[in-house]
């Protein structure tokens, strides 16, 4: 049973540049989260995204943005990139009923580098 | 709106002794409560989750954690400690009662095992 992958695994970017980063969920999973963890920190909730919609949005500019596709794997993009956008980026994928709907499983995350 | 209190950004214990980290939440609605484990360079991990019913839970690799709604805490625990429980240790919080399902995260303890 395949968890949640996520890919690249590391990225180095320029500043004002543009990033595209994917993730496929754990399977029989149909909802995705994006969390940002900076280093030495707890990770942040991005957004989350549930029938291709975005549902739910944490506290971040609207240079982020997602989309999630039909067969449940997602992109976050990051825009206009800023030196503090280097972090590692986690997907997580849940269920969207039932009370297993709050337990999350988490990828090994993205490494982003921003110069 | 929730949030979650690490006390202690490093820990350091001897091989076979008790592990304590403590976790103190603030939520206005019952919470979820969870315990997830970091490894260098990987994701997290779910170790154990407090939903419902009995307040005592236990995880995986000997972990178990207990919440106290009067004390507003929910405190990791292992009676040894191995080598191998080296690593970076996160509790996190929901409220489901609010509709958001977003995983609010402390800032981390880092576990250290000393031979």
């Amino acid at each position: 049973d395949a968890g949640v992958t996520q890919s690249p695994t590391h990225l180095i970017k320029t500043r004002g540049q543009q990033v595209t980063l994917r993730c496929s969920p754990k399977s029989g999973h149909d909802t995705v989260s994006w969390y940002q963890q900076a280093l030495g920190q707890g990770p942040q909730f991005i957004f989350q995204y549930y029938e291709e919609e975005e549902r739910q949005r944490g506290n971040f500019p609207d240079r982020f943005s997602g989309h999630q596709f039909p067969n449940y794997s997602s992109e976050l993009n990051v825009n206009a990139l800023l030196l503090g956008d280097s972090a590692l980026y986690l997907c997580a994928s849940s269920l969207s009923f039932g009370r297993e709907a709050y337990e999350q499983y988490f990828g090994p995350g993205t490494r982003l580098t921003v110069t | 709106a929730q949030s979650v209190t690490q006390l202690g950004s490093h820990v350091s214990v001897s091989e076979g002794a008790l592990v304590l980290l403590r976790c103190n939440y603030s939520s206005s609605v019952p919470p979820y409560l969870f315990w997830y484990v970091q490894y260098p360079n990987q994701g997290l991990q779910l170790l154990l989750k407090y939903t419902t019913g009995a307040t005592l839970v236990k995880g995986i690799n000997g972990f178990e954690a207990e919440f106290k709604k009067s004390e507003t805490s929910f405190h990791l625990t292992k009676p040894s400690a191995h080598m191998s429980d080296a690593a970076e240790y996160f509790c996190a919080v929901i409220a489901p009662d609010t509709g958001r399902r977003a995983l609010t995260f402390g800032s981390g303890t880092r576990l250290q095992v000393q031979p």
